[in-house]
């Protein structure tokens, strides 16, 4: 099983839709990253959490501590959303490697 | 926050050959990871870099193939030495600054 999962691992939507990505890990952390990479491989980094909510734009993340769970939110989906969504946790050690989901990959279509 | 610039941002490379990755950070920082994302994966830590010290390499990969420099704190290179089709792979530079993670663009690599 691996420390951090991802659901749905393939996600197509209607422009305009409501999207929901979850991420649920089994060891401590300090902080919970959400990631966005196209296709041509460059990683941009949407949000940083280690508790509570964070919102930008049409994007929305939030975090449970206890339960070990996350989501990213996105509204009103557009095609440019289009990309693999990377959840990823710090442990509580600073200056240590990040561990990975698998991704999911998002299709908004026109 | 962190900007990073990382090239080539692609290549197709001969067999046997060896292709040098470089990143440069806008800002001085302590590690740099770099990272390797095989076809439909996630990203795999290959190794984390130290200025001033031998880079510490993950599970898996090792020096000879991968040799890494640091030789300052915004800077550093990998190397993906005597490559195989199966180093086909996108390769990716990190750093952690302020609690955030900041990547480079990535190098999109074919191995023919």
């Amino acid at each position: 099983k691996n420390e951090v999962e991802q659901s749905p691992q393939n996600l197509t939507a209607q422009e305009g839709e409501f999207i929901t990505i979850n991420c649920s890990y089994s060891v401590g952390i300090s902080a919970l990253h959400w990631l966005q990479q196209h296709p041509g491989g460059g990683i941009v980094s949407l949000f940083m959490l280690s508790s509570g909510k964070k919102k930008h734009g049409r994007l929305i993340a939030t975090i449970n501590i206890q339960e070990k769970h996350s989501s990213l939110h996105i509204t009103a989906s557009h095609p440019r959303d289009s990309a693999v969504y990377i959840c990823a946790v710090s442990p509580p050690t600073s200056g240590s490697r990040l561990t990975f989901g698998e991704g999911t990959q998002l299709t908004v279509n026109p | 926050s962190a900007v990073i610039s990382q090239k080539p941002s692609r290549d197709i490379c001969q067999r046997g050959t060896s292709l040098t990755i470089q990143c440069q950070v806008d800002s001085q920082v302590t590690m740099m990871f770099w990272y390797r994302q095989q076809p439909g994966q996630s990203l795999t830590l290959i190794a984390t870099a130290n200025q001033g010290s031998e880079a510490t390499y993950e599970s898996g990969f090792v020096i000879d193939k991968f040799p890494i420099s640091r030789p300052n704190l915004t800077f550093s290179t990998l190397t993906v030495s005597n490559m195989s089709p199966e180093d086909s792979s996108i390769y990716l530079c990190s750093v952690e600054v302020g609690g955030g993670a900041f990547f480079g663009q990535g190098t999109r690599l074919t191995v023919v």
